[in-house]
């Protein structure tokens, strides 16, 4: 049983253009949904979070949109870039702090 | 600062053998965390400790596994006897406060054959 499920799977975009990942969730106890950025080699490394009294939330080229209602959110990667090539997880948490992930999306961008 | 380190990178062992993975969290998060992705699937939580106590160990897949944090720094995960089932990568994650972000570690990935 999923509770955070997220896609694509896999992702193959040319740098500068947009890269789209979502996640859908159905434990309405959810109030904090972390996005996590994993390198080859490497263990997931926290991006981008938000809460839900906000429907989005941009830092740099990453912005998280929201929708409570339909209990889904989104990684949007504006002009993406070949060093975004990434797996990147997303999650949700309530009051016990132990995030639920997503499956991951393998994110390659070409130049 | 050093970040979460994870002994060893990579091991293979056979069905029925021991394994023991070993995490050294950043110095002085008392929160230390166990995870385990199995190829493709999701990254699952296993336990929590805080300082030397176990928080919260209910993502424990069965008896097999023995996580211990003597002292309340270094944590060891012990899998024994390792079964197939149980291949994949195995992370741990630190952080400061309970509600705090998660530092995580390079990862231990596991194969058994």
């Amino acid at each position: 049983q999923q509770q955070v499920k997220q896609s694509p799977q896999s992702l193959i975009v040319q740098k500068g253009g947009i890269s789209i990942i979502n996640c859908a969730y159905e434990n309405t106890a959810f109030d904090y949904f972390p996005w996590y950025q994993q390198f080859p080699g490497k263990g997931p490394a926290l991006l981008i979070a938000i809460r839900p009294d906000v429907s989005e939330k941009k830092e740099g080229r990453f912005t998280i949109s929201f929708n409570k209602s339909a209990k889904q959110f989104s990684l949007h990667i504006m002009d993406s870039q070949p060093g975004d090539s990434a797996t990147y997880f997303c999650a949700a948490s309530g009051g016990s702090y132990i995030p639920t992930f997503g499956r991951g999306t393998s994110l390659i961008v070409h130049p | 600062e050093a970040g979460v380190t994870q002994f060893p990178s990579h091991s293979v062992i056979e069905k029925g053998q021991t394994v023991t993975l070993r995490c050294d969290p950043i110095s002085g998060h008392d929160n230390l965390y166990w995870y385990r992705r199995v190829m493709g699937k999701e990254i699952k939580f296993l336990l929590h400790f805080v300082k030397e106590s176990k928080q919260d160990e209910s993502g424990m897949p069965n008896n097999r596994f023995l996580a211990e944090r003597t002292g309340g720094t270094y944590s060891t995960l012990k899998v024994q006897p390792a079964e197939l089932e149980d291949s994949g990568v195995y992370f741990c994650a630190s952080s400061l406060l309970l509600a705090g972000e998660q530092f995580f570690g390079p990862g231990t990935r596991l194969t058994v054959l």
